[in-house]
């Protein structure tokens, strides 16, 4: 079975400010696919960014950008020019080439500080 | 607009009843999915159909119930083999097989136990 490992339970940074959040993933498959989702406190889940593992190139949309390192098994976000908005949970997500469900990370807590 | 819609926002269980919680989609998508949500954690998918009239066990699937009758409608019935059913519960769709289509998610159910 796969697991994905969010191993920072909050951060903090600045506004403005660049922040690196953190997921590692286990998996024997080679077709697979990666994501980050934000869930504000409304709790509606938000699509931030997604990456297919066939793709040496890091998936960037404006201010976030993932880190990539397929042999590794890490995907980490990166979200530049932090703003206040971006305050949120970050789940970091899996899903195998059978589109059988995405496998979830615990999450990260980001706080923005003003 | 297009969407998915999760009725009802709240939902209370007494003891040893059946509860039903509806997720509706017009996004015209195959795929559906439920997750459950505890405090601390991330998603962990419930049941999962990728075509009317078949679908899936996730990972938690026991005390739990699905019917896939129609493209648009995937209901979760909460039985009361489930003891411990008080989470935050989301429906997500795509838009087929390929998965590295997104899942689009609803704004969830909180269930209650009274």
């Amino acid at each position: 079975a796969q697991t994905v490992t969010q191993s920072q339970p909050e951060m903090s940074v600045q506004e403005a400010e660049t922040v690196t959040l953190s997921c590692t993933y286990d998996t024997s498959e080679s077709d697979y696919y990666l994501f980050w989702y934000k869930q504000p406190p409304s709790r509606q889940m938000i699509l931030v960014i997604r990456q297919e593992a066939y793709k040496q190139q890091n998936a960037t949309e404006n201010r976030f950008s993932v880190n990539f390192q397929k042999a590794a098994k890490s995907f980490s976000l990166k979200i530049s020019d932090s703003q206040l908005g971006d305050a949120a949970m970050y789940f970091c997500a899996y899903m195998g080439g059978g589109a059988d469900g995405l496998t979830f990370g615990k999450g990260t807590h980001l706080i923005i500080q003003p | 607009d297009g969407g998915i819609t999760q009725s009802p926002k709240y939902l209370f269980r007494k003891e040893g009843q059946n509860v039903t919680l509806s997720c509706e989609q017009n996004l015209n998508h195959d795929a559906m999915y439920w997750y459950r949500q505890d405090p601390g954690q991330g998603l962990r998918l419930i049941y999962y159909s990728q075509i009317v009239n078949d679908f899936q066990k996730g990972d938690i699937a026991e005390g739990y119930s699905v019917s896939r009758e129609k493209k648009e409608s995937f209901p979760l019935t909460v039985t009361s083999a489930q003891k411990n059913p008080t989470a935050f519960y989301l429906c997500a769709s795509s838009i087929g097989w390929a998965s590295n289509q997104p899942q689009h998610f609803g704004d969830g159910t909180r269930l209650s136990i009274l």
